[in-house]
């Protein structure tokens, strides 16, 4: 069981809006920066977001990141086939003294 | 070319040890924190630990699931970091990932914006 809650799937259309949900506590996500990375098949990670809602450089803007209290959303505006991928989100735990990353997020573009 | 290299993976009987190495080039090896994470297959991500620059005094810190059984070091005139691992587990099947904050100037010591490809470590009997 992970640290960080997110659902484990989630599905829309091409063209839609998704968001993916990542819900901590205060040792995590309420007092430390939340990253997002996706994973297509076979590849290793990537970073989407950093601290809580910041984008590197080439990430589109269509991925947005934002927090609240203790959970962080990720959200994904007009999908692309290309987006299917396992999405996850990450934070440091003040009290495990340690990195948590969130079970992970398969996203299905129909 | 700016990226994270992993090798030493393999088979190892449960007990047994195995060395991975991450080699990376393309940027300032010395002044970065290197991180591995791992992956069982079909599973999430897993942080195993890390270790600091020079700056920090090489400060490490371990997952709790491999604390006392895993060894981060580095070599920063090879500028290589590696995993020693020891009492291997058959838990402890995954790829693991070498990674570290490059790029990005964030607030966060954990915005992982470079990965290696990974390497896969099997422990079974």
């Amino acid at each position: 069981q992970s640290v960080l809650t997110q659902p484990p799937s989630v599905s829309a259309a091409p063209g839609q809006k998704v968001t993916i949900s990542c819900s901590g506590s205060s040792s995590n996500i309420g007092n430390n920066y939340v990253s997002w990375y996706q994973q297509l098949p076979g590849t290793a990670p990537k970073l989407l977001i950093y601290d809580h809602n910041k984008r590197p450089s080439g990430i589109p803007d269509r991925f947005s990141g934002s927090k609240s209290d203790t959970s962080a959303t990720l959200g994904i505006t007009g999908l692309q086939t290309g987006d299917e991928a396992d999405y996850y989100c990450g934070a440091w735990d003040s009290s495990l003294s340690g990195l948590v990353f969130g079970g992970g997020t398969k996203l299905t573009v129909l | 070319e700016v990226q994270l290299v992993e090798s030493g993976g393999g088979l190892v009987q449960p007990g047994g040890s195995l060395k991975l190495s991450c080699a990376a080039s393309g940027f300032t090896f010395s002044g970065s924190a290197m991180h591995w994470v791992r992956q069982a297959s079909g599973k999430g991500l897993e942080w195993v630990g890390r270790i600091g620059s020079k700056g920090n005094d090489y400060a490490t810190a371990y997952a709790a699931s491999v604390k006392g059984r895993f060894t981060i070091s580095r070599d920063d005139s090879e500028n290589t970091a590696c995993l020693q691992m020891n009492s291997l587990k058959t838990e402890d099947t995954a790829v693991y990932y070498c990674t570290s904050v490059v790029v990005v100037a964030a607030a966060s010591r954990f915005a992982f914006d470079l990965w290696g490809q990974g390497t896969m470590v099997t422990v079974s009997s």
